[in-house]
């Protein structure tokens, strides 16, 4: 069963702080995975996206790494700032005609000062 | 926001409304996706429509019925909804998919439905 599960469920750290969110999956044929954030009703918007190929991928603050043979990623955010306050969604695609991704729960993450 | 666009951004309906929700993308993608969102939980495909066709439906009850005129336009038509079916509706553009290529989607600002 294709399946994406995040951790931990939510995080609480302080500004200025860095903080590591998991993913694992188990989704087949693997294609690509991506991180997603998500604002509080709002869209999700794509932060990295990284292919069976690709073990690391850095968009400014957020890092994400991948470990296609253990299955797990994880997203690094540095020097946090509390806008950085959102929904952080780990999705796995599979290979198919067309762009079916897999979500997992999310991560809510909340910057405090 | 995006080149996707929802309309409208809030609904609020009577379980005997009929309704429907427009989504447009301005990507030149020739996929298209609707997601239901719920409270705390993940994301779940809906519908999806690549090159005009549907081509996965994911066990969603009828009262709930998508259309894809264009390759730019996908609508969502509601009718005779239930309470539980309150939610945020996402809707998602991308290419279809081509070989050795990432088609990722881009998603639209949401529709937040709540049903009485």
């Amino acid at each position: 069963k294709n399946q994406v599960e995040q951790s931990p469920q939510s995080l609480i750290i302080l500004e200025g702080k860095n903080c590591t969110l998991q993913c694992n999956y188990t989704v087949s044929p693997f294609s690509n995975l991506r991180w997603y954030k998500q604002d509080t009703g709002r869209g999700p918007v794509s932060l990295t996206i990284m292919t069976f190929s690709e073990n690391t991928k850095s968009n400014g603050r957020y890092t994400a790494t991948l470990d296609a043979d253990t299955k797990q990623s994880s997203l690094h955010i540095t020097a946090s700032q509390l806008s950085d306050s959102a929904s952080y969604i780990c999705v796995v695609s599979a290979k198919t005609s067309y762009d079916k991704v897999i979500f997992g729960p999310g991560t809510s993450l909340s910057v405090i000062p | 926001e995006t080149g996707v666009t929802q309309t409208p951004r809030h609904l609020v309906m009577g379980m005997t409304n009929k309704k429907s929700l427009k989504c447009e993308q301005h990507l030149g993608h020739n996929a298209m996706y609707w997601y239901k969102q719920s409270a705390k939980k993940p994301l779940e495909l809906m519908f999806v429509y690549s090159l005009e066709e549907r081509v996965e439906n994911n066990s969603v009850p009828s009262r709930f019925s998508p259309e894809c005129p264009n390759s730019s336009h996908l609508f969502l038509h509601l009718h005779t909804l239930q309470p539980e079916d309150s939610a945020l509706y996402l809707c998602a553009s991308s290419q279809a998919r081509t070989s050795g290529r990432i088609n990722e989607q881009f998603f639209g600002p949401g529709t937040r439905l709540t049903v009485l």
